[in-house]
């Protein structure tokens, strides 16, 4: 079955270190995947995605099919960077389907 | 252009009752996805409309049902409720079916079942 593990519920960094987010899927196929992120009391929101190797508020995701990795990366983590992200994985497997990780809250202290 | 929204944004219903929660849609989109996101999880897949029609199921029983209508609004069902049915429901929109492109979430629909 898919899966996206998320190991960390919780990070915390001070403003200014790097900051990574680990995400591990499991799926046999070619994966779409994306990072979503929930900054506070707003909705739910597409941050970045593999397929179009973009780096969006300075946060960048490698796909690294041997270690089925799509770990979020920033070099130099803001205050404003606080928030809840969710790896997602989307497949076709006789039907559509995009599962989410469990989450890492991130917190950057000043 | 409007964004996704959900309504009602709170409710509470018993057990053994049946709801119906409802998407609108974000302006030019064909494709609605419905979550269920319990507290302290990631949303999980319920289901996903295309073009009025299913197009994709996650790990739910059937008591769990939608609907999408020509305007690409659309209705999750969800009958002989259950105390574990309590959660977020989150609806969102795309276009073009599948999940390859960007998805919109709505604010969602607090459901609470005594």
């Amino acid at each position: 079955a898919q899966r996206v593990t998320q190991p960390e519920k919780l990070l915390s960094v001070f403003k200014g270190a790097p900051v990574e987010l680990k995400c591990n899927y499991s799926y046999s196929g070619s994966p779409e995947l994306f990072w979503y992120v929930q900054y506070s009391r707003q909705r739910l929101q597409l941050l970045l995605r593999h397929i179009s190797r973009e780096s969006i508020k300075g946060f960048t995701a490698d796909l690294n099919k041997g270690e089925t990795s799509f770990h979020l990366k920033k070099p130099f983590a803001q205050e404003e960077d606080s928030a809840m992200y969710y790896c997602a994985l989307s497949v076709n497997t006789g039907g559509f389907k995009t599962i989410f990780g469990a989450g890492t809250r991130l917190f950057v202290k000043a | 252009e409007t964004g996704v929204t959900q309504s009602p944004t709170h409710l509470i219903k018993t057990r053994g009752q049946q709801v119906t929660l409802r998407c609108s849609s974000q302006s030019g989109h064909n494709t609605v996805s419905w979550y269920q996101q319990a507290l302290g999880q990631g949303p999980q897949f319920i289901f996903q409309y295309y073009r009025e029609e299913e197009n994709g199921r996650g790990n739910f029983p059937p008591r769990f049902s939608g609907l999408q209508f020509p305007n690409y609004s659309s209705e999750l069902n969800v009958n002989a409720l259950e105390l574990d049915d309590s959660a977020l429901y989150l609806c969102a929109s795309s276009f073009g079916g599948g999940g390859y492109t960007e998805a919109f979430f709505g604010q969602g629909t607090r459901l609470t079942v005594v």
